[in-house]
């Protein structure tokens, strides 16, 4: 089964400098992997997703993703964090990649923090 | 803005009374999930359906039951609320007959306690 890590449970980082949020996964074949948001008392929106093609995704809100198979990582940057960035971010894997009747399968999030 | 919703937001209620949390979507998107999730936590996935008259649970063993007799609506339904049961429930849409151009649309969830 497809599967994916956040090893970090809370990031902290000032407004104006760079943020990473690390990603991990482990998949059979070529992965199909997503970033999503929470904010306080919402639901998840969907942030960018890497399926084949650049390496360099970019989504939702100045956020992108570097997919790097050799790492099996999938990390979501940030070149200048805002206080509103602070939220909670889930990174997704598609299982089994190649079938309709596939389910999204969600890492356990990673608090983000943005100090002014 | 999301054509996903989910009623009401905010649910307090007695042990052992029967409820219902509705999941309407406007997209005609085919499969439908619900998740829990304890605040702040992951999503543990506890149903979904791939259409019409079909429901499946999830990976988290939940008390709850689903029904789908509508494309658009998704209701869950707790017979007998406990405390354990407190917790967010999202609701979630994606199109047939592939998710990977899309990923998931999400509802505002509903927020349940049980006192």
């Amino acid at each position: 089964a497809q599967s994916v890590a956040q090893p970090e449970d809370q990031v902290n980082v000032a407004e104006g400098n760079p943020l990473t949020v690390k990603c991990t996964y482990s998949v059979s074949g070529n992965p199909y992997l997503f970033w999503y948001v929470q904010y306080p008392n919402r639901g998840l929106q969907f942030l960018l997703k890497y399926i084949t093609g650049d390496n360099l995704v970019k989504g939702s809100y100045g956020f992108e993703a570097e997919f790097n198979k050799s790492q099996t990582s999938f990390h979501l940057k940030k070149p200048s964090a805002l206080v509103s960035d602070s939220a909670l971010y889930f990174c997704a894997v598609r299982d089994p990649p190649y079938s309709s009747a596939s389910k999204i399968i969600f890492g356990s999030g990673t608090r983000l923090s943005i100090r002014p | 803005e999301a054509d996903i919703y989910q009623t009401p937001r905010y649910l307090v209620i007695g042990t052992g009374k029967k409820i219902t949390l509705e999941c309407s979507q406007t997209m005609g998107h085919d499969k439908m999930y619900w998740y829990q999730q304890d605040p702040g936590m992951e999503l543990h996935l506890i149903h979904y359906s791939y259409g019409v008259n079909s429901t499946e649970k999830g990976d988290l063993s939940s008390e709850s039951t689903v029904s789908r007799i509508r494309t658009e609506h998704f209701p869950l339904t707790l017979e007998s609320a406990r405390p354990s049961h407190t917790s967010q429930y999202l609701c979630a849409s994606t199109p047939s007959p592939t998710i990977s151009n899309y990923g998931y649309t999400f509802g505002s969830g509903t927020r349940l306690t049980v006192v």
